[in-house]
């Protein structure tokens, strides 16, 4: 059984940077059939994709028009775990972060969802 | 990119059939087969209902069913029932190698 289990602060400053981990159990993030994606929820946005991260013989990225400039999504091999890195925030990125595991296009399992607000 | 266009809600009474539709592009929906449902009860995390347009997981009931035909898809719920009431969103993949879900439908059982 595949369980996601996210890491991280609530509340992040203006300008800062929002920092979530989002651990694996259950499955590799290594594994060469999946991808790892990080997605967000809020109010006046709905559910936006943001990017993900997955592997095919070598690591590879891909991330949403409009976070590209800020955003990094990391695996760590070591500690089986996936990560965002969402920089110079504003409270427009206040939301309900969520990472979730895609196969055949589709999102079978999720973590519990982090909300972060972010204000100062 | 847009999300895709859902009707904000729809309604039907216990034992009812209710489509929801899901609109998008032929950069998204009209050319992927990557369309999948998601059932969200408050406060949760979405759960899959449908993926790769029609194909059910294990576990979700037989009362639910998707299609698509050109940039529009749509998921069936057949026989309505009270714990079927919660949000529900598409989503698919695009030729731009990401990801864009639609705008969510509020199902009401009466």
């Amino acid at each position: 059984q595949v369980q996601l289990q996210q890491l991280g602060p609530g509340l992040v400053k203006p300008s800062q940077t929002l920092s979530l981990t989002c651990a694996i159990s259950g499955d590799s993030v290594s594994s060469d059939s999946v991808g790892w994606h990080w997605i967000r929820q809020s109010p006046s946005r709905g559910l936006e994709w943001l990017g993900r991260t997955y592997y095919r013989s070598k690591w590879n990225n891909d991330y949403a028009v409009s976070v590209k400039s800020r955003i990094s999504i990391n695996p760590d091999t070591s500690k089986n775990q996936f990560s965002l890195q969402l920089n110079s925030v504003t409270p427009e990125d206040t939301a309900v972060y969520y990472c979730a595991r895609n196969t055949n296009g589709a999102y079978g399992y999720w973590g519990q969802g982090t909300l972060v607000t972010v204000s100062s | 990119q847009s999300a895709l266009t859902q009707p904000p809600s729809v309604s039907g009474s216990p034992g009812q059939s209710v489509t929801i539709s899901c609109t998008g592009t032929s950069s998204d929906i009209g050319n992927s087969n990557r369309v999948s449902w998601y059932h969200q009860p408050p406060g949760t995390a979405p759960k899959l209902m449908i993926y790769e347009v029609s194909n059910r997981p294990s576990g979700v009931p037989d009362r639910f069913s998707g299609s698509k035909s050109g940039n529009t898809a749509s998921l069936t719920i057949s026989g309505l029932q009270a714990e079927d009431e919660a949000d529900y969103y598409c989503c698919s993949y695009t030729d731009s190698i990401t990801y864009v879900f639609g705008t969510g439908t509020k199902v009401t059982v009466l």
